[in-house]
């Protein structure tokens, strides 16, 4: 049975680094085909897609939010990790990891699996 | 590029409601189009993958079309229940980029 499950600090400081963790099972990032993606929603907004990290370690990003963000995996532990920096009001949200699988030819798909969801609430 | 979505749409039970995606450059059928559901407080699902492949478990009163022309897919629900009021999402993939739509929120009175 797949499942992932968020975590992280409920609140930080703006200025501050997020780090998230995403801890799956049911599947293996040593298998190809596979990726794990974080995607995130500001409350009562809509989904906005992060990063996602593949089975071969390749990452792709959010083209406008590419400067903040880092993407690591940690395949024997089961776990993807994302950083976001400089940490702002406006990054309030709930921070959801994803399976995409199976991954097609350009790198593309669609989350398959999602975990419950972890909110981040940043103060200023 | 972008998705854009009606902000909302409503419908009587057993009507059928059109939910739209349109795709702000580039043609909606180079690349697959996939939807999910979000009900009230929980993640989303995926609902269809792939343009027109229903995901597992899901009935087919959901299906999806895909017109060149407006260059958009369209969601569509038939025979409408209460339990299908939920936000309704469209994404994409392009040039290593995941694009989700601004969603839509169904409601069925």
């Amino acid at each position: 049975q797949i499942a992932l499950k968020e975590s992280g600090p409920p609140l930080v400081k703006a200025t501050q680094t997020l780090t998230l963790t995403c801890t799956f099972s049911g599947f293996s990032l040593n298998t190809g085909g596979v990726a794990v993606g974080w995607i995130r929603q500001p409350p009562g907004k809509a989904l906005e897609w992060l990063a996602l990290i593949y089975w071969d370690e390749d990452q792709r990003y959010n083209p406008s939010l590419r400067t903040r963000l880092t993407i690591i995996r940690d395949a024997s532990k089961n776990r993807v990790m994302l950083t976001l920096t400089n940490m702002d009001p406006v990054d309030t949200g709930t921070y959801y990891c994803a399976r995409m699988f199976p991954v097609g030819v350009l790198k593309g798909g669609w989350f398959d699996s999602w975990g419950l969801g972890t909110l981040v609430t940043v103060s200023s | 590029f972008l998705l854009t979505q009606p902000h909302s749409v409503s419908e009587s039970p057993g009507n059928t409601v059109i939910i739209s995606c349109t795709r702000s450059s580039g043609n909606i059928a180079d690349n697959f189009v996939h939807w999910y559901q979000q009900r009230p407080g929980s993640a989303p699902t995926i609902l269809t993958y792939d343009d027109y492949q229903r995901a597992s478990g899901v009935p087919d009163r959901f299906s999806v079309s895909i017109d060149s022309s407006s260059n958009s897919a369209s969601l569509f629900i038939s025979g409408l229940k209460t339990e299908d009021e939920a936000d309704y999402y469209c994404q994409s993939y392009d040039s290593n980029t995941v694009v989700f739509g601004g969603g839509t929120k169904l409601t069925v009175l």
